[in-house]
């Protein structure tokens, strides 16, 4: 069964602090590995790494994929309070579905 | 581009009562999900449709839970009886393709509060 392991569950920082999310997974015959912000409401999505995309930069945001050790990493730089949300990272294998972690949740203090 | 749209926001019953969700997708998605999530976990899919036929629904309680998606286009979600284990956010959640290549765009979400 594919298996999605984020950390920590939790995060407090202030602004400015660099923070760093980690996801492993376990999938058969991986296709793809996605990163979504999830405020109230929907989760919106941020970044997708495959084999032929394994690093992914966005503004203060950024992503790297470990294929050989089965983890990602969502980096963000210079913290804002905008950034408070749940992290969900997702993962989809051979089945298409698409299997999520339970999340990190960020907290940025001014 | 107008997004998912999903209705309504936030529903309570009473347990045993039923429920039904209500899901647009984003012009054009071929492919639409629903997902559960209950509050502190991550999304769980419960049906994945491409166009008006079934994908995956392997997770879906089928004792209780259905779901249809007439036309390709709209779809809804119902549980009959609900139960309390069933309070959580049911988003709906659409896409280009459904392959792998396609990432999922959600609507905001009904939360479903089970007394």
């Amino acid at each position: 069964e594919d298996k999605v392991v984020q950390s920590p569950l939790s995060l407090v920082v202030h602004e400015g602090d660099t923070v760093t999310l980690n996801c492993s997974y376990e999938v058969t015959n991986f296709r793809s590995l996605l990163w979504y912000k999830q405020e109230k409401k929907a989760p919106t999505f941020l970044f997708m790494l495959t084999s032929s995309g394994i690093e992914k930069k966005s503004g203060r945001l950024s992503s790297i994929l470990d294929k050989k050790e089965l983890f990602s990493i969502l980096n963000i730089t210079a913290t804002q309070t905008g950034d408070s949300a749940v992290y969900l990272c997702a993962v989809q294998g051979g089945s298409e579905k698409l299997v999520f972690g339970k999340g990190t949740k960020l907290t940025v203090n001014p | 581009e107008a997004g998912v749209a999903q209705s309504p926001r936030y529903k309570i019953i009473e347990k045993r009562q039923s429920v039904a969700f209500w899901c647009n997708p984003i012009s054009g998605h071929a492919t639409l999900y629903w997902y559960q999530q209950i509050l502190g976990q991550g999304p769980k899919l419960l049906i994945q449709f491409q166009n008006n036929g079934v994908v995956d629904d392997s997770q879906l309680p089928k004792d209780r839970f259905s779901a249809e998606r007439l036309k390709g286009v709209d779809s809804t979600l119902k549980i009959q009886p609900a139960k309390l284990e069933d309070s959580a956010v049911y988003l709906c959640a659409s896409s280009l393709e459904g392959g792998w290549n396609s990432p999922l765009h959600f609507g905001n979400g009904t939360r479903l509060t089970v007394t």
